[in-house]
C-alpha cells in the first residue's frame, strides 16, 4: 500500500526555522516525484514545488522560489520542506503528494499544520 | 506562467441536480488536466485525470471533458456526499498550477 506519512503539527515563532518531512512507503521512492502543496486557512491549494528524489532535481513555483527549500533523502525515503525564517503568513497546512513523471498527484500525505505566531 | 481559472467559485444545488464546473487555462495544455475533490477537513483526492479518465473507485456520476484551454467537470446527479471543494490542476509542465476551487453545497 502506498503511504505518504508527514511529520506532526508545528507551532513556531516568526523568524524561527523549520523542516517538515514526508516519509513514503509501499513504492520505489526514486521513481516518483514528490510535490508540496500549501493550503492557507480557508483558502485553496497552491503548488509550491517538486523534487525528483533519484537525482534531487527540484523545480519551484515562482511564488515560492527563495522562500522554501525542498530536499530528499533517498536512504530513508523521505522528502522535506524547510524554511530558514518563518513568517506569520506561512501559517497553513502543507501537503506532500506523489507524482509520476508527466502526471498528476495520485497519492497525498495527511498534511502538516504549521502555525507561526508570536 | 499559465493561469487556471475556475467558475463558479461556489454553487448550491439540490440532490439529484446536474452540476457543471468549468476550468479555463490561459494557454493550451492539451489534455493534461486533473480534477481533485477535497471534502471539509480532508485530504484532496484525484477524481479525474487526462481531462476525462476516471480514477479507480470514483463514482460514474463524475465525468470530465474538454481540451486545449476549456475544461468541464460534471456531476450528473448530485449526492449529499459530494459536498466538497473541487480543484482543477494543469500538469503538462511546471508550475503545476491549481485553479482557485469551486465549493459545492447542497441547497
Amino acid at each position: 500500500e502506498v503511504q505518504l506519512v508527514q511529520s506532526g503539527a508545528e507551532v513556531k515563532k516568526p523568524g524561527e526555522s523549520l523542516k517538515i518531512s514526508c516519509k513514503v512507503s509501499g513504492y520505489s521512492f526514486t521513481t516518483y516525484y514528490i510535490g508540496w502543496v500549501r493550503q492557507m486557512p480557508g483558502k485553496g491549494l497552491e503548488w509550491m514545488g517538486i523534487i525528483y528524489p533519484d537525482d534531487s532535481d527540484t523545480t519551484y513555483s515562482p511564488s515560492f522560489q527563495g522562500q522554501v527549500t525542498i530536499s530528499a533523502d533517498k536512504s530513508i525515503s523521505t522528502a522535506y520542506l524547510q524554511w530558514s525564517s518563518l513568517k506569520a503568513s506561512d501559517t497553513a497546512i502543507y501537503y506532500c503528494a506523489r507524482r509520476k513523471g508527466g502526471s498528476f498527484f495520485d497519492s497525498w500525505g495527511q498534511g502538516t499544520l504549521v502555525t507561526v505566531s508570536s | 506562467d499559465i493561469q487556471m481559472t475556475q467558475s463558479p467559485s461556489s454553487l448550491s444545488a439540490s440532490v439529484g441536480d446536474r452540476v457543471t464546473i468549468t476550468c479555463r487555462a490561459s494557454q493550451g495544455i492539451s489534455n493534461y488536466l486533473a480534477w481533485y475533490q477535497q471534502k471539509p477537513g480532508k485530504v484532496p483526492k484525484v477524481l479525474i485525470y487526462a481531462t476525462s479518465t476516471l480514477q479507480s473507485g470514483v463514482p460514474s456520476r463524475f465525468s470530465g471533458s474538454g481540451s486545449g484551454t476549456d475544461f468541464t467537470l460534471t456531476i450528473s446527479s448530485l449526492q449529499p456526499e459530494d459536498v466538497a471543494t473541487y480543484y482543477c490542476q494543469k500538469y503538462n509542465s511546471a508550475p503545476l498550477t491549481f485553479g482557485g476551487g469551486t465549493k459545492v453545497e447542497i441547497k
